[in-house]
């Protein structure tokens, strides 16, 4: 399957701060979802954006759905210790068949 | 809530073993899936599942076959585990005609020594 670009590869995070990370697709996607993964855990899903433009959010988190369809980002306000993990995206085509970034490792800054 | 379940945690095996990974989810959903994942790769599809006794190849399917017998059981094969199958193991399901996403299990830290 197509694998999304997405950005930052990794961070480090400081309590308190806003981050935000990003994906892109040369394809259209219909369906953008964001999900986080703890150490040794599976990813579970945080965030679904349906529709082009629409902005969602879900505690301290905030997602948009890209206009253009081709790209979504997520953005963690004032950070925690437990946002730690690996963040994926992931695009859903016409088909049932989901597209993954790498993933964005989020680690505590010591 | 949809569950996914994989039978084990962690698991260690020696070279050229035959390996199965069982995953079952409750929830009636018609798609399964199986990645592996591994440092910089993020998740790689092996084989996927849209019906019972249904299978098509992913992205990495080489060394791998796949089993479903029954609608909630996808298990996975490693004919002759080989180091470099070691390796994170994710099962997924999802239900056709919805955009709701993958529901993933925890995971199986494959060790093959």
């Amino acid at each position: 399957g197509q694998q999304l670009n997405q950005s930052p590869q990794s961070m480090f995070i400081q309590e308190g701060e806003d981050v935000s990370m990003n994906c892109t697709s040369s394809s259209i996607f219909n369906t953008w979802l964001w999900y986080k993964q703890d150490p040794g855990e599976g990813p579970v899903l945080l965030i679904a954006l349906y529709k082009a433009g629409e902005l969602t959010s879900n505690g301290r988190l905030t997602a948009q759905f890209g206009i253009t369809r081709k790209d979504s980002f997520l953005n963690i306000s004032a950070s925690i210790p437990s946002d730690v993990g690996i963040y994926f995206c992931a695009g859903l085509p016409n088909d049932y068949k989901l597209s993954f970034g790498a993933g964005t490792t989020v680690t505590v800054r010591a | 809530d949809v569950k996914v379940t994989q039978s084990s945690r962690y698991l260690v095996k020696r070279t050229g073993e035959k390996v199965f990974l069982e995953c079952v989810q409750d929830m009636d959903h018609e798609n399964m899936f199986w990645y592996r994942q591994d440092p910089g790769l993020g998740l790689r599809l092996i084989y996927f599942s849209y019906d019972v006794k249904m299978k098509e190849k992913g992205d990495i399917p080489e060394g791998y076959s796949v089993s479903r017998e029954k609608k909630e059981r996808f298990s996975l094969i490693l004919e002759s585990a080989s180091t470099n199958q070691t390796s994170m193991y994710l099962c997924a399901s999802s239900i056709t005609g919805t955009n709701y996403g993958y529901t993933f299990g925890s995971g199986t830290r494959l060790t093959v020594v």
